[in-house]
């Protein structure tokens, strides 16, 4: 079976701090992660996605993941945070064509 | 990637009613995801559609609920029947694009229903 725990429901930073969004899985299989995030009244947008190649992904917008797979963890990084990153993450997997299983998502608020 | 389009993008409707959700994309796919997205939540979903056969439902789901159509690799509907409160939901299409399996997913940007 396949799941998704993000640990935080709701991040707080200042802007200019970095940026830390963790999320876990659990996969029968060797998973592909993606990070999502949306912003109020919009859809999700794709930051960034890891298929197995290059363990420290780089994403848009300057965010970063990096894939431990003895740890079964896909945090989210970013060195310091904009005021135009405050909005939900979902942390999501799929593995061996399952549908994709998304995380119960983080809230990030970013204070001037 | 692609663009996805939703229209409508929101709606207020009464109890009873069926409203018909119209996702359009701009290049061909072959599957295209529907999901409900209740306040404060994550995305659950509801079906997949691929073109030329019929939509395969999640558990809790059933086609008389939430009938799918999906005439070409470029558009689908979904229509949520006989609503209710409780439908009062973020509703939002998605496809996989790139080859292989696993790929990422991109979305419109959802139809917010409020159901009376």
């Amino acid at each position: 079976a396949q799941s998704v725990t993000q640990l935080d429901s709701h991040v707080s930073v200042s802007e200019g701090t970095p940026v830390l969004l963790r999320c876990n899985y659990s996969s029968s299989y060797s998973p592909s992660l993606f990070w999502y995030v949306q912003h109020p009244n919009k859809g999700l947008q794709l930051l960034l996605k890891y298929t197995s190649a290059a363990t420290l992904v780089k994403g848009i917008n300057g965010f970063e993941a990096e894939f431990k797979k003895s740890e079964t963890s896909f945090h989210l990084t970013k060195p310091s945070a904009h005021m135009s990153d405050a909005a939900e993450y979902f942390c999501a997997l799929n593995s061996g064509n399952t549908p994709l299983v998304f995380g119960k998502g983080t809230r990030l608020s970013v204070i001037a | 990637s692609a663009v996805i389009s939703q229209k409508p993008s929101r709606d207020i409707c009464q109890r009873g009613t069926s409203l018909t959700i119209q996702c359009q994309v701009d290049s061909q796919v072959t599957m295209m995801f529907w999901y409900r997205q209740q306040p404060g939540q994550s995305l659950t979903l509801i079906a997949t559609a691929n073109q030329g056969s019929e939509a395969t439902y999640e558990s809790g789901f059933v086609i008389d609920k939430f009938p799918i159509s999906r005439p070409n690799l470029t558009f689908s509907t979904l229509t949520v029947s006989n609503m209710s409160p409780e439908d009062s939901s973020i509703y939002l299409c998605s496809v996989e694009v790139g080859m292989g399996g696993n790929q990422p997913q991109h979305f419109g940007d959802g139809t917010r229903l409020s159901i009376l």
